[in-house]
């Protein structure tokens, strides 16, 4: 059964660097994921897709301090020169074998 | 880019129906699988349904399958999920998400506003 686990939790200093980890269950360890962000009170907004190579593609108008990478059944998130704005809960979610789903997200915060 | 803006949430007896819409506009609608998300007060983002771009494929995640039904109208742009006998736990955000392609099971690269669904417990 594919599922996507997440630390609830992270903080880092402004200006910073942090980077937060989605892991796959065994036997899915190649599949891409997503990256969003949900800033409080406000929906969900993509920020890009990380596949199993490591490659990634952002979506639209995101910024670079936003970069995905990949290492076994691991994916991550970096975001670099944090900003206060940054702080938001960050969710992955992956899809296959008839369902998509969403790791349970890390709540980031910017000290 | 597609912006995504849903509507019909409001509150609801245990048992009873509601119809979430979302209307599409800018990239073309049509060519893009679709599903609805939720989020329950305080909890993480849940998938619930998506559809292919015919409308001809339809998936669902266990706890709605037999109560909700997604379905599109791409002549008018909008994505839809009727959502009877409706139950505490369908308490929600509801966001509607546009998948990263034809496919259904697929990343969403863009997401509405959301829309609040209370079903009394």
């Amino acid at each position: 059964q594919l599922v996507v686990t997440q630390s609830p939790s992270a903080s880092a200093s402004l200006g910073a660097s942090v980077k937060l980890t989605c892991t796959l269950t065994s036997g899915h360890s190649q599949y891409a994921i997503a990256w969003h962000q949900q800033q409080p009170e406000r929906g969900p907004r993509y920020l890009m897709r990380v596949n199993g190579d490591g490659s990634h593609i952002k979506g639209d108008g995101i910024s670079d301090r936003f970069s995905g990478s990949s290492s076994g059944a691991e994916r991550y998130l970096t975001i670099s020169s944090l900003q206060s704005e940054d702080e938001a809960d960050y969710y992955c979610q992956s899809w296959g074998a008839g369902v998509v789903v969403f790791g349970g997200g890390t709540k980031l915060t910017v000290l | 880019e597609v912006q995504l803006l849903e509507s019909g949430g409001g509150l609801v007896q245990p048992g009873g129906s509601l119809r979430l819409s979302c209307g599409g506009s800018g990239t073309i609608f049509s060519r893009f699988a679709m599903s609805w998300v939720r989020q329950a007060p305080g909890k993480g983002l849940e998938w619930v349904a998506g559809i292919s771009v015919s409308g001809g494929s339809t998936h669902y995640t266990d706890s709605v399958k037999g109560r909700f039904t997604i379905s599109r109208d791409n002549s008018k742009n909008t994505l839809y999920l009727q959502m009877d006998r409706l139950r505490g736990e369908d308490t929600a955000v509801y966001y509607c998400a546009k998948a990263d392609g034809r496919v259904v099971l697929n990343s969403f690269d863009s997401w509405g506003q959301g829309t609040r669904v209370t079903v009394p417990s």
